[in-house]
């Protein structure tokens, strides 16, 4: 059972656009959403989190949009460039440890076009 | 990257050998991580660790073990590799058991042939 569910798989963006990601989760324990970019050769590198308790966080040209009631997060980048290439996974944790701990998204490989 | 170094970067195996693979921390964090990395899946975790000599299974353990002697040092064991077992293998660690945050290493690309 996928926990974490992410989308789109893939998105190619224009140079200056705004990329966006989504994630649904169903499990309302989760207290901990972090958004993390992987470049290739590299392992993956957090990027920004979220807590439930706020709907957005910012920082810089990326945004956390968080819906609570929707169980659902999105990561914007505004003003994309073609250095945001990468792949990007959602996940979420309960705060639990080991098993409990984070839970991954599928991934997105984001490609952006000069 | 968090003082992680994992070894090797890069290793070719037959099928039914033994492979370990090596992520050593200088963070002195006390939780340690190893994930599988497949197209199509994600990230998913295979072993964790809690401490010296306390770890526990994720959710892909079935055969894979591991090992930690020491705090800096998480071993991954593939006891008889199979060409299912080809994949990239992170090690992460984190100083809170929420894995907030959690640092990885650069991977290892393990190929069973």
């Amino acid at each position: 059972q996928q926990q974490v569910k992410q989308s789109p798989q893939s998105l190619i963006v224009q140079k200056g656009g705004i990329s966006i990601i989504n994630c649904a989760y169903e499990n309302t324990a989760f207290d901990y959403f972090p958004w993390y970019q992987q470049f290739p050769g590299k392992g993956p590198a957090l990027l920004i989190a979220i807590r439930p308790d706020v709907s957005e966080k910012k920082e810089g040209r990326f945004t956390i949009s968080f819906n609570k009631s929707a169980k659902q997060f999105s990561l914007h980048i505004m003003d994309s460039q073609p250095g945001d290439s990468a792949t990007y996974f959602c996940a979420a944790s309960t705060g639990g440890g080991g098993a409990d701990g984070l839970t991954f998204g599928k991934g997105t490989h984001l490609i952006i076009q000069p | 990257d968090a003082g992680i170094t994992q070894s090797p970067r890069h290793k070719v195996t037959e099928t039914g050998t033994p492979v370990t693979l090596r992520c050593h921390q200088t963070e002195n964090h006390r939780y340690m991580y190893w994930y599988r990395q497949d197209p199509g899946h994600g990230l998913r975790l295979i072993h964790y660790s809690y401490g010296v000599k306390d770890t526990d299974k994720g959710e892909v353990s079935d055969g894979y073990s591991v090992s930690r002697s020491k705090t800096e040092d998480f071993l991954l064991t593939l006891e008889s590799a199979t060409s299912s077992q080809t994949s990239v293998y992170f090690c992460a660690i984190s100083p809170t058991p929420s894995g907030f945050p959690l640092h990885f290493g650069n991977g290892t690309r393990l190929t069973v042939t």
